[in-house]
């Protein structure tokens, strides 16, 4: 039972446009959410969080938006670099619950020169 | 600051054989989680141990064990291997105040 979702596998953006990676959860109790690049060869690296209560994250040129009550998050990258271009992970966890991370499928991010 | 280290790297095994994967933290992270990564269901949470003991576990069966040492170097085993199991195993540490570090990964094909 997938209860972190990304339901596109990939996406291509044009270099200095924005992407917009997105992320849906069925489980209400979920309050902490992340998201994860990966680099082929390489494990994940940490990218963005946010916690329920809040529904915005910035840092630099990545933002996270969460909509609790449509249990859906989403990544905007702007402006977009061919450097993005790697493999993003969404995934949410409980406050309290150790390190027990439910990760969503992935979302190939190509970004186009 | 070392990252986290996995070893081996890639590993071949045949069905009903059992492996033992290593994973080395991040010096001074005491938890250590272990996930599958497999292309159509992405991260799975296997377990994860703190201070030696298992914290969290997931959804997987008794095949799949680990264990964690006073130093926090992680173990995962899986014994009786299946083709399904098949997959990119990573390990990610932390501490109690920041994210987790991943690993590079294993990658273990079973024939």
């Amino acid at each position: 039972d997938q209860q972190v979702k990304q339901n596109s596998p990939s996406l291509s953006v044009q270099e200095g446009r924005i992407s917009i990676l997105n992320c849906d959860y069925t489980n209400s109790m979920f309050d902490y959410f992340l998201w994860y690049k990966k680099y082929p060869a390489e494990g994940p690296t940490f990218l963005i969080s946010i916690s329920s209560i809040k529904d915005k994250n910035e840092d630099g040129r990545f933002t996270v938006f969460l909509n609790k009550s449509a249990k859906h998050l989403s990544l905007h990258i702007v402006p977009s670099q061919p450097g993005d271009s790697a493999v993003y992970f969404c995934a949410a966890s409980r406050f309290g619950t150790g390190n027990q991370f439910y990760f969503g499928t992935g979302t190939s991010l190509t970004v186009i020169p | 600051k070392a990252g986290v280290t996995q070893t081996p790297r890639y590993l071949i095994k045949t069905r009903g054989q059992q492996v033992t994967l290593s994973c080395s933290p991040i010096s001074g992270h005491r938890s250590v989680s272990w996930y599958q990564q497999t292309p159509g269901q992405g991260l799975q949470f296997l377990f994860e141990y703190f201070s030696e003991t298992q914290r969290n576990k997931g959804n997987f069966p008794g095949r799949f064990s680990g264990r964690q040492f006073s130093n926090s170097r992680s173990e995962m085993n899986v014994s009786t291997l299946e083709l399904g199991d098949s997959a990119l195993y990573l390990c990610a540490s932390s501490s109690l105040t920041s994210e987790q570090f991943f690993g590079p990964g294993t990658r273990l094909t079973v024939l």
